[in-house]
Formats: C-alpha cells, structure tokens, sequence
C-alpha cells in the first residue's frame, strides 16, 4: 500500500502571508508528483506535474519543489489572495502504474 | 473548466440497491479513471479503462464495475449499496493512459 502523507490539514492564514505545505511520497518507483487546487464544488484543478528530482516549477504566486531521493515535495504561495482558498492534492504516481494516490489534502483558507 | 462533467451532481439512495453514476470525457480522450473520495480521505482509485477494457483495479470488491463507451462516455455501477458507499465519486480522463487526468466536479452520493 503506497503512502502519501500532506502536512498541515488545514491552515487559515492572512492575505498577503506567504505559506507552504508538504507532501511526503514513497522514494523507491518513483514516476510522477501531481499538486492539484480543490475549489468547493468545482472540478479539482491541475497545478503541476513534477517528473525530476530537483524540479522546480511555478504558475503565477504559486510553486513547487521536487526531492525524489527523500520522498517529499514543497508547494509554496506567495502573498496568498482570498481566492487562493482552496484544498491543495498532491498525488504520487508509481513508476509502471498509470493510476495516482492521492494525499488528504491541505485545506487552505486565506482571510481578507 | 476540464471539459469533463458527471451526472447526477448528487443523489440518495437506500442500501442494497444499485446505482449508475456516468462521466462525459474531454473529446478524444481514450482513458477514464474512477476515485471515491469519502469523508476526509484523499481519492482512492476505484479502477481504470482504456479503450473500453478495464485497465487497472483498486481495492474494491466486484460490486462496483464500470463500463466505457466509444463515445467518450462511461459508466460506474454499485450494486447492494451499503453505508460506507456514501462518498463523492470523481472520474478522470486523459488522452492516453500516462497522459495528466483531467477531472470532473465529481457526484455525491448517499446512502441511507
């Protein structure tokens, strides 16, 4: 059973805060990292797809960092926004498997 | 918008009966996967199909099975529904097996 853990659960911050959470992975069969962004009631939304170790990726404010050797990946926020609320996934994906294990998810809620 | 959606967007049913959800894919898209996401829980995988043939299974007994349509369609069916099939059922397609999942804003189903 492969195990992708997201830390904190859930974090409220203010606008303007920058924040970052974590995701943890298994390091062996490593294939691919996906981060999504969960609005309520909307479709989940893909942020990044992560393939190297070292990989650094960035869409606007938002980024994201890749240790394939230590099993962990970062996404950061700077000057998080209101709109920014949102449940942020990161799935893992096995090396030989098309199929993706997700995290619980971090809850993110950024107040005005 | 992923250009993937799923009908019905919620529904009760009683336990042991059955329950179709279905899932419209983005156009040309040849893979559909299923995840149950239950409360406070990430997605788990239900199982997958490529070209209307299953193509991977998680851990899920044989009363949930799916079906995949020429017309970018597809099915998932529970049967003798219990309570702990209460949950949100998300479908995602790609273009091709290794290709990134688009999702769509998922059904809620609950069983009472």
């Amino acid at each position: 059973i492969l195990n992708v853990e997201q830390s904190p659960q859930s974090l409220h911050v203010q606008e303007g805060d920058s924040t970052n959470f974590t995701c943890s992975f298994p390091s062996s069969n490593f294939y691919a990292l996906h981060w999504y962004r969960w609005e309520t009631a909307k479709s989940p939304e893909a942020l990044f797809v992560m393939t190297l170790n070292g990989d650094e990726k960035k869409k606007g404010r938002i980024s994201a960092t890749l240790n394939t050797k230590e099993g962990y990946s970062y996404l950061y926020i700077k000057g998080s926004q209101p709109e920014d609320s949102a449940t942020y996934l990161c799935a893992f994906r096995h090396s030989g498997y098309s199929t993706l294990t997700f995290g619980k998810g971090t809850m993110l809620l950024v107040s005005p | 918008e992923t250009g993937v959606t799923q009908s019905p967007t919620h529904l009760i049913k009683t336990r042991g009966q059955q329950v179709t959800l279905r899932c419209s894919s983005q156009s040309g898209h040849n893979t559909v996967s299923w995840y149950q996401q239950a409360l406070g829980q990430g997605p788990q995988f239900i199982f997958q199909y490529y070209r209307e043939e299953e193509n991977g299974r998680g851990n899920f007994p044989p009363r949930f099975s799916g079906l995949q349509f020429p017309n970018y369609s597809s099915e998932l069916n529970v049967n003798a529904l219990e309570l702990d099939d209460s949950a949100l059922y998300l479908c995602a397609s790609s273009g091709d097996r290794d290709d990134e999942q688009y999702f769509g804003p998922g059904t809620r189903l609950t069983v009472t």
